[in-house]
């Protein structure tokens, strides 16, 4: 069985400050883990992934993730938050074969 | 990168009617392409499992017969509201994944309005 929280619903941060969006999995497999943003009315953009190599992870548009064992946290962040970040992101595990469990999201919101 | 197409973007369509939204793997073949609902500000949830040249698998409390799924192609999945009613309005995105690669890539899914 796998699961993953996403501890927040909404974060707000201004605009150049870092951004962080919490995330904690279980799984009863070694899991890959994965970050999607979700513009309105877009579907799910891969932001970045781990599975089982480094554990710090870079992704696109300036976004990593650390993954953590010792904590089940794969938690997303950004130096500098920017307008464009503006939207729903999503934390996803799959510990194997084809299906993903997602998160319930957590809205970022990017104030001037 | 591998792009997973998905039309129309929306439809309004009037009670009763039946809606078909297409997926398309546009530069890979997808043995396997999945199907997600998403209500307003919600998650997704895996509706089905979309299976080239067999049946789909569909998730427990999803109604096969209202949600029929064809996957007659390497790179194209099909899914069909029939019957729609209000209650099926939703947000639909398809996603399929590379051989052999673990991300799944996602359509822009489709709105449905069923009036």
């Amino acid at each position: 069985a796998q699961s993953v929280t996403q501890l927040d619903s909404h974060v707000s941060v201004s605009e150049g400050t870092p951004v962080l969006l919490r995330c904690n999995y279980s799984s009863s497999y070694s899991p890959s883990l994965f970050w999607y943003v979700q513009h309105p009315n877009k579907g799910l953009q891969l932001l970045l992934k781990y599975t089982s190599a480094a554990t710090l992870v870079k992704g696109i548009n300036g976004f990593e993730a650390e993954f953590k064992k010792s904590e089940t946290s794969f938690h997303l962040t950004k130096p500098s938050a920017h307008m464009s970040d503006a939207a729903e992101y999503f934390c996803v595990v799959t510990g194997g074969g084809n299906k993903l469990t997602f998160g319930t999201g957590t809205q970022l919101k990017v104030e001037l | 990168g591998a792009v997973v197409s998905q039309h129309p973007s929306w439809v309004i369509c009037k009670s009763g009617t039946s809606v078909k939204i297409e997926c398309r793997s546009l530069d890979f073949q997808a043995t396997t392409m999945f199907w997600y609902r998403q209500f307003p500000k919600q998650s997704l949830m895996l509706m089905a499992t979309s299976n080239e040249g067999s049946k789909a698998t569909y998730e427990q409390g999803v109604e096969k017969d209202k949600f029929l799924i064809n996957h007659a192609s390497l790179t194209l999945s099909t899914l069909t509201v029939t019957s729609a009613h209000p209650e099926d309005s939703s947000f639909y995105i398809c996603s399929a994944r590379e051989p052999r690669a673990s991300p799944l890539h996602f359509g822009n899914g489709t709105r449905l309005t069923v009036t």
